[in-house]
């Protein structure tokens, strides 16, 4: 079993506040880390992939870092909006083909 | 274009039934996953295929059987369903970067 690890759990955001939050993965057979945002009633979508220690992508008002030496990822989102509410997923890719995620956080943005 | 399909979308099995989900995928992908997800625990993977011809254990396979019939679809047969298979089960596919996944199947074992 791949740990793949994602604190917190939950956070709540106010409106136009900025937020990050962490994902964990073994440090060893790194080929890609994804991030995946999630919301109810719907299928997971992809943000970012990352294959590249110091990686650093960019989408609108959400960023992901990736430090693959030390085997953690953050994603941040930067004033929060209430469309940004959802689960963020992490999944974990190494060499063989698996995509293991973690339990994701979920983040509510009060209006 | 219809990305990863899955059927059914819901299901209701007795203890001890069996049944496949099926998924197929249109995009030419090489890798196929099955997931399931319950409450406070994200997706945990059941069972992948890196190719056609080639499947692998996921973190919990038990209980489920896969196939890959052929590049396009990839089908999870539970043989005897138990309580604790009520769950969403994900179909996803990927050529070599971000995952696209199906919409889902809501299965209740009673």
């Amino acid at each position: 079993i791949l740990n793949v690890e994602q604190s917190p759990q939950s956070l709540h955001v106010q409106e136009g506040d900025s937020t990050n939050f962490t994902c964990s993965f073994p440090s060893s057979n790194f080929y890609a880390l994804h991030w995946y945002r999630w919301e109810t009633a719907k299928s997971p979508e992809a943000l970012f992939v990352m294959t590249l220690n110091g990686d650093e992508k960019k989408k609108g008002r959400i960023s992901a870092t990736l430090n693959t030496k030390e085997g953690y990822s953050y994603l941040y989102i930067k004033g929060s909006q209430p469309e940004d509410s959802a689960t963020y997923l992490c999944a974990f890719n190494p060499s063989d083909y698996k995509l293991s995620f973690g339990a994701g956080t979920t983040v509510t943005v009060r209006a | 274009n219809a990305g990863v399909t899955q059927t059914p979308k819901f299901q209701v099995l007795k203890t001890g039934q069996s049944m496949t989900l099926q998924c197929a995928q249109d995009m030419n992908h090489n890798s196929m996953y099955w997931y399931r997800q319950d409450p406070g625990m994200g997706l945990r993977l059941i069972y992948y295929s890196a190719s056609e011809g080639t499947t692998d254990k996921g973190e919990v396979p038990n209980g489920y059987n896969v196939s890959r019939l052929n590049k396009r679809e990839f089908s999870l047969r539970l043989e005897s369903a138990a309580p604790s298979q009520t769950s969403v089960y994900f179909c996803a596919s990927r050529r070599t970067v971000e995952a696209f996944f199906g919409q889902g199947t809501r299965l209740t074992v009673v």
